[in-house]
């Protein structure tokens, strides 16, 4: 059973817009969540995190939004940019838990 | 700074053969994780060590064993390769599980097994 819920899988966006990649879980004892980024043959990066206690975290064009309560969260690529296309992947985990459940990744394409 | 280190980068297997992939980190970290990556699915945890002499099953285990060398190295060992192992495998390392720190992967290795 998949613990965090991704989408969508892919996503195409003209350069200088807005994408939005969005992720579920059930789990309420998750309390970290990261965003993690991949470009072709490389390994993922860490490129944001949030913990629930904030509903939103900003870290130049990149943006978390959390909502507790319907346990969602997302990332926000304002002015995206053509090296922006990568795949994406959520993912969460507990402070008292043994992993991170990872999504099932998004792949971004931005057309310049 | 090396970081994660994975050998090989990629290799073709025929079906029964073993292998084992290598990792190394240089950073210190307590706690190794081997992961595969399959077209979507994600990333899905296969073994993790939380310290040196501990290992710890994770989501997809089966046909796989580990083996934490030392603090630095975590290997990876298929005994009877099968297609279905197929894979992109990352190696990655942090300092503690579970909290808000930083995974941090290798370059992976392609896998192709006939």
């Amino acid at each position: 059973q998949q613990q965090v819920k991704q989408s969508p899988q892919s996503l195409i966006v003209q350069k200088g817009g807005i994408s939005i990649i969005n992720c579920a879980y059930e789990n309420t004892a998750f309390d970290y969540f990261p965003w993690y980024q991949q470009f072709p043959g490389k390994g993922p990066a860490l490129l944001i995190a949030i913990r629930p206690d904030v509903s939103e975290k900003k870290e130049g064009r990149f943006t978390i939004s959390f909502n507790k309560s319907a346990k969602q969260f997302s990332l926000h690529i304002m002015d995206s940019q053509p090296g922006d296309s990568a795949t994406y992947f959520c993912a969460a985990s507990s402070y008292t838990g043994n992993q991170f459940y990872f999504g099932t990744g998004t792949s971004l394409t931005v057309i310049p | 700074n090396a970081g994660v280190t994975q050998t090989p980068k990629f290799q073709v297997l025929k079906t029964g053969q073993s292998m084992t992939l290598q990792c190394a980190q240089d950073m210190n970290h307590n706690s190794m994780y081997w992961y595969r990556q399959d077209p979507g699915m994600g990333l899905r945890l296969i073994y993790y060590s939380a310290s040196e002499g501990t290992t710890d099953k994770g989501e997809v285990p089966n046909g796989y064993n580990v083996s934490r060398l030392n603090k630095r190295e975590f290997s990876l060992r298929l005994e009877s390769a099968a297609p279905s192992q197929t894979s992109v495998y990352f190696c990655a390392s942090s300092e503690l599980w579970g909290i808000d720190t930083e995974a941090f992967f290798g370059q992976g290795t392609r896998l192709t097994v006939v």
